[in-house]
């Protein structure tokens, strides 16, 4: 079954203790992305990556980082996690051309104390 | 990062009425996407509409692209308890190559029993 595989699903951590979103898609999309939700402020792109070495960051990089050695995989990390960062995160992935239709990951929901 | 708008931010109508929802944008687009979020979920594509063209229809969704006024609009025929959810549009603009697909907070529809 073609899907985007996010994990963990839910997590809960303590500020400053470094942690790792992973996500991995079976269907050889050129283009991933992270996304955070937050009330009221809807889905906020933090990086995307084009294909494999290539990373971009998007509206809301600080405080992430994530890297692209296989086309598959997308981690995202967070070197030293802070409150500001609990939130609902997405990962997608879709090919690289005009048109075609993101495809998300069930989420993962990161709380920070 | 440029994005589309979403209007109204909520919206709320009886079972079997028709739901219409709006998106706009800044600037040129190569096509226009709809997506739908269940509540906490990944969100999921709903139809594309290309930059060529007018109108578009899917089962009950029916869209429309004023390129002119760069406006797009969602409606959703005879409405469904299960149509509720939020709903976002995501222009794709024409800046050359797939840099990302972004997203504004979304119209989130309650549909009344």
């Amino acid at each position: 079954e073609a899907q985007v595989t996010q994990n963990p699903r839910y997590l809960i951590t303590v500020t400053g203790k470094k942690l790792t979103v992973t996500c991995s898609q079976n269907m050889n999309h050129e283009y991933m992305s992270w996304y955070r939700q937050d009330p009221g402020l809807g889905l906020r792109q933090i990086y995307y990556s084009m294909n494999v070495e290539v990373t971009d960051k998007g509206d809301v990089p600080e405080g992430y980082k994530v890297s692209r050695k296989e086309k598959r995989n997308f981690p995202l990390i967070l070197e030293s996690p802070s409150p500001n960062q609990t939130s609902l995160y997405f990962c997608a992935s879709k090919t690289a051309y005009y048109g075609s239709p993101l495809h998300f990951g069930n989420g993962t929901r990161l709380t920070v104390t | 990062s440029q994005q589309g708008e979403e209007d109204p931010q909520a919206l709320s109508i009886q079972e079997g009425e028709n739901a219409t929802m709006n998106c706009s944008y800044k600037t040129s687009i190569n096509n226009l996407q709809w997506y739908r979020q269940n509540s906490g979920r990944g969100l999921v594509h709903l139809i594309l509409i290309r930059s060529n063209e007018r109108e578009k229809h899917s089962g009950r969704l029916r869209v429309t692209l004023d390129t002119s006024k760069k406006s797009s609009s969602l409606l959703i025929t005879a409405s469904r308890a299960a149509d509720t959810a939020s709903y976002f549009c995501a222009p794709e603009f024409s800046g050359g190559g797939a840099d990302g697909l972004t997203f504004g907070k979304g119209t989130h529809l309650i549909i009344q029993p």
